[in-house]
């Protein structure tokens, strides 16, 4: 079976560094994605590691260590803007083509 | 031309009534997807075509039904749903690992 947590809110100030944690089981383990999603919008791409190490993208950064089974997005120089849902997603060789989401975590980026 | 398209962006239907859900890519995707996502809630898969066929049902009920009529197009038939299906019906493609999502259908079943 497959299995993802992540924290459920996590609440910063601008300009703050927000680190999100996944930790999954998951059979055929072959990446990790992570998504953004506003309210009332569509989930939109932020990152894929499916090596271990960083991977940086401008104020986004996304790690993974496939040995732990644990990943983290890290949001530098939060602002406003970046209030929203971010899901982690694994995907596994049991099933080609599907991704498993994580529940979600609530940023709230505060004055 | 980078963006999923999907109608309507809202549906509300009564019980007894048939409709369908559409979605268009022209990025030359090979996968695509239809996504159930509940307020609060991370998007559930629904289905999948990989190559204009279908490759996973993930056990929905019959009253959707997919329909994938080329490469570019993916249609998801509704009839006599009931209330606990109102939800946003997202579609999705993909070529490799990142999928891109359609702005989503808000549906209210009566």
């Amino acid at each position: 079976g497959q299995s993802l947590e992540q924290p459920s809110e996590v609440t910063a100030v601008e300009g703050a560094i927000v680190q999100i944690n996944c930790t999954y089981q998951t059979s055929g383990f072959y990446g990790l994605s992570w998504y953004q999603q506003h309210d009332g919008g569509a989930p939109t791409f932020l990152s894929y590691n499916a090596l271990d190490g960083l991977e940086e993208t401008g104020r986004f950064s996304s790690f993974l260590s496939r040995s732990d089974s644990y990943g983290y997005l890290l949001l530098q120089e939060l602002q406003m803007k970046d209030s929203a849902s971010y899901f982690c997603a694994v995907g596994s060789t049991d099933s080609w083509g599907k991704l498993q989401f994580g529940a979600g975590t609530q940023v709230v980026v505060t004055p | 031309d980078t963006e999923v398209t999907q109608t309507p962006k809202h549906l509300v239907m009564g019980m007894t009534n048939k409709k369908s859900l559409k979605c268009e890519q022209h990025m030359g995707h090979r996968a695509m997807y239809w996504y159930k996502q509940k307020a609060k809630k991370p998007p559930e898969l629904m289905f999948v075509y990989s190559y204009e066929k279908l490759s996973i049902n993930e056990s929905v009920p019959s009253r959707f039904s997919p329909e994938c009529p080329n490469s570019s197009l993916l249609n998801l038939h509704l009839h006599a749903l009931q209330p606990e299906d109102s939800a946003l019906y997202l579609c999705a493609s993909s070529q490799e690992y990142e999928q891109f999502f359609g702005p989503g259908t808000r549906l209210t079943v009566l």
